[in-house]
């Protein structure tokens, strides 16, 4: 298996631009989470689908910021218009009913 | 209010020593605790515990879990360079399956 697979791997971006980050679970997990990790803050959760559904966006910054799961296999987070404090490494990561977070390798965004 | 501390924030020791690391949760119903060693890129699994006072061991390291006093800690023994990194700690809440993740551990082994 390929892991989770996250794209792009980093991102430069003026402020006021839309950033799309893109995410591809482990085939059969059904848990998606969207993670955003600062020298700062740590590691913080955004959002987390179960089967496709959104169950918990309180960690979603503002209205800025949104998530979709159109199916199974594919999410993505959206910051619009992005600020330079939206600066991090973004982890998308996906576990199965009970067991480990399988995390991807993160996509770094930097805004100027 | 953090519901995962860890500490030390951070922990700088030479090859061969014995490190300790710990953390603290605070969870309305607890199924499990999880550590992640974290290099230069994503976070990769090292144990998961649930049931206090079993020793989880691979290697080098090792974890216990405290129900009682809600902690658990990561030991290393005999350490090398290759064990610097963040150890990260993450609790699960039964009907959740969300994972809350305290701010880690910066660990540098020093030759």
């Amino acid at each position: 298996d390929a892991g989770v697979i996250q794209s792009p791997r980093h991102e430069v971006t003026e402020m006021g631009q839309e950033v799309t980050l893109r995410c591809k679970p482990i085939s059969g997990h059904n848990s998606l989470f969207w993670y955003r990790q600062t020298m700062m803050r740590g590691l913080e959760l955004l959002i987390y689908f179960n089967n496709n559904v959104p169950i918990d966006d309180s960690g979603m910054p503002e209205d800025r910021f949104s998530a979709k799961m159109p199916n199974a296999s594919f999410s993505t987070l959206k910051i619009q218009p992005s600020e330079p404090r939206d600066s991090a490494v973004y982890f998308c990561a996906s576990r199965p009913e009970r067991g480990e977070l399988f995390f991807g390798e993160g996509s770094r965004l930097t805004v100027l | 209010e953090d519901k995962v501390v860890q500490s030390p924030l951070s922990l700088v020791v030479h090859e061969g020593d014995t490190v300790t690391l710990n953390c603290s949760y605070e969870v309305t119903n607890f199924r499990s605790l999880l550590w992640y060693k974290q290099e230069k890129k994503a976070p990769t699994f090292l144990f998961m515990l649930t049931s206090s006072g079993i020793e989880k061991k691979s290697g080098r390291l090792s974890s216990i879990l405290d129900k009682k006093e809600l902690f658990s800690i990561l030991n290393i023994t005999a350490t090398q360079t290759g064990d610097s990194a963040i150890y990260l700690c993450a609790v699960e809440e039964a009907g959740a399956n969300n994972l809350f993740f305290g701010t880690g551990t910066r660990l540098t082994v020093i030759p």
